[in-house]
């Protein structure tokens, strides 16, 4: 089976450090991506990579960026971290040639900036 | 972008009972993908269907599509306590790598 790994399942930082948020897969999938996790908001994409050093804008990169160095790992960014980070960010990953068999996700990681 | 809107937001029924839920969307689709979600944790992927299909099953999961109402539905018949979870419906459209989630339907069901 398909494993996603992140990092961290619970995170406390501060107001204005920055955060590495890590997300590993081990079946060589091209495409990853990060999404926060809000009530009442659901799912909201961040940033994806179609693959290695590639990376595109989703629907919520402010105060965000990524990294994706070797192609089992995706890392989410936050730049200066700031209260309204607050959230759960789920990581996922997709091989092409597995289009029509969804994204596989991670735990999760829920990240408390204070 | 296109975002797929379940119905109802939360439903709550009796071990043994069906469970339907439903999802609208906006815009052309490949396909929609149904994902479930046990509280504090990641989706887990549930079924997907084609945009060309209409029906499609999985164990007592049934899922239906209609495009020329841009919805869907998941039935899950014979509920047990442990399906008690979220169940988001996502899309993807032409040419897109990316999937758009609905916000969810919470689902209780009460032994």
């Amino acid at each position: 089976d398909v494993k996603v790994t992140q990092s961290s399942r619970y995170l406390v930082k501060r107001t204005g450090e920055k955060v590495f948020l890590e997300c590993v897969q081990d079946m060589d999938h091209e495409n990853m991506f990060w999404y926060r996790q809000d009530p009442g908001l659901g799912l909201r994409l961040i940033y994806f990579s179609y693959d290695v050093k590639m990376k595109e804008k989703g629907d919520i990169p402010e105060g965000y960026s990524v990294s994706r160095e070797k192609k089992e790992r995706f890392s989410l960014i936050l730049e200066s971290a700031s209260t309204n980070q607050t959230s759960m960010y789920l990581c996922a990953s997709r091989g092409v040639r597995e289009a029509n068999y969804g994204y596989t996700f991670g735990s999760g990681t829920r990240l408390t900036v204070v | 972008s296109q975002q797929g809107e379940e119905d109802p937001q939360a439903l709550s029924i009796q071990e043994g009972e069906n469970a339907t839920m439903n999802c609208s969307y906006k815009t052309s689709i490949n396909n929609l993908q149904w994902y479930r979600q046990n509280s504090g944790r990641g989706l887990v992927h549930l079924i997907l269907i084609r945009s060309n299909e209409r029906e499609k099953h999985s164990g007592r999961l049934r899922v239906t599509l209609d495009t020329s109402k841009k919805s869907s539905s998941l039935l899950i018949t014979a509920s047990r306590a442990a399906d008690t979870a979220s169940y988001f419906c996502a899309t993807d459209g032409a040419g897109s790598y990316q999937l758009t989630f609905g916000k969810g339907t919470k689902l209780s069901v009460i032994p």
